[in-house]
């Protein structure tokens, strides 16, 4: 069974803090999406990275793949209560099924 | 990309009885996909339904429990039948979004409390 591990499951930080949540599994991926969910509603697409080693930036958010692409990082940078939220990792296997992560519970305090 | 409006946003039903979950996409979609997330558990594909087709089912999820229709290219329901507890979750579907950001766009899920 493929799975993808996000830690961490909980974090609660001030606003300012820097926080970096991964997303790990020990299978291979062709793509990684990371997406966010706010209470009541469903998760919205941040980013989707496909190539192994692959950066790129959203504003404050920088999102990295592993070279393997077996695990994938997400970097908050200055987090600001506005950031609040499930951050869920997804990868697209090569027989194109996706697997989710449990998700990483966000909780930026003003 | 697309927009998807699904309802309702909960309910509360008693056990026994079954729950009938809709979702409608702005554009045409050729697939559909049934998500279930519960508490601090991943999302699980429940189905994927095609229009003019029989839905396909995850393993764990079989159509007597999760009936799907799927009657032309922006609609679709999902029921939960005979519900019980633990059916107890969020539903959400979804569909494929298109261009060079692969990932899913997500109607806004249903809440659903069995007691």
């Amino acid at each position: 069974t493929q799975l993808l591990e996000q830690s961490p499951q909980f974090l609660s930080i001030q606003e300012g803090e820097n926080l970096t949540v991964y997303c790990n599994s020990s299978s291979v991926f062709s793509s990684l999406q990371w997406y966010r969910q706010e209470p009541g509603e469903g998760p919205v697409l941040l980013v989707t990275v496909v190539t192994g080693g692959e950066v790129k930036k959203l504003k404050r958010l920088t999102f990295q793949f592993g070279d393997a692409r077996k695990d994938s990082s997400l970097h908050i940078t200055a987090a600001q209560p506005g950031d609040t939220g499930l951050y869920l990792c997804a990868g697209v296997t090569g027989g194109f099924k996706t697997i989710f992560g449990a998700g990483t519970r966000l909780f930026v305090k003003a | 990309s697309a927009v998807i409006s699904q309802k309702p946003s909960r309910d509360i039903c008693q056990r026994g009885t079954s729950l009938t979950i809709q979702c409608q996409v702005d554009s045409q979609v050729t697939m559909m996909f049934w998500y279930r997330q519960q508490p601090g558990q991943s999302l699980t594909l429940i189905a994927t339904a095609n229009q003019g087709s029989e839905a396909t089912y995850e393993s764990g999820f079989v159509i007597d429990k999760f009936p799907i229709s799927r009657p032309n290219l922006t609609f679709s329901t999902l029921t939960v039948s005979n519900m019980s507890p633990e059916d107890s979750s969020i539903y959400l579907c979804s569909v494929l979004r298109q261009g060079a950001n692969y990932g899913y766009t997500f109607g806004s899920g249903t809440r659903l409390t069995v007691v």
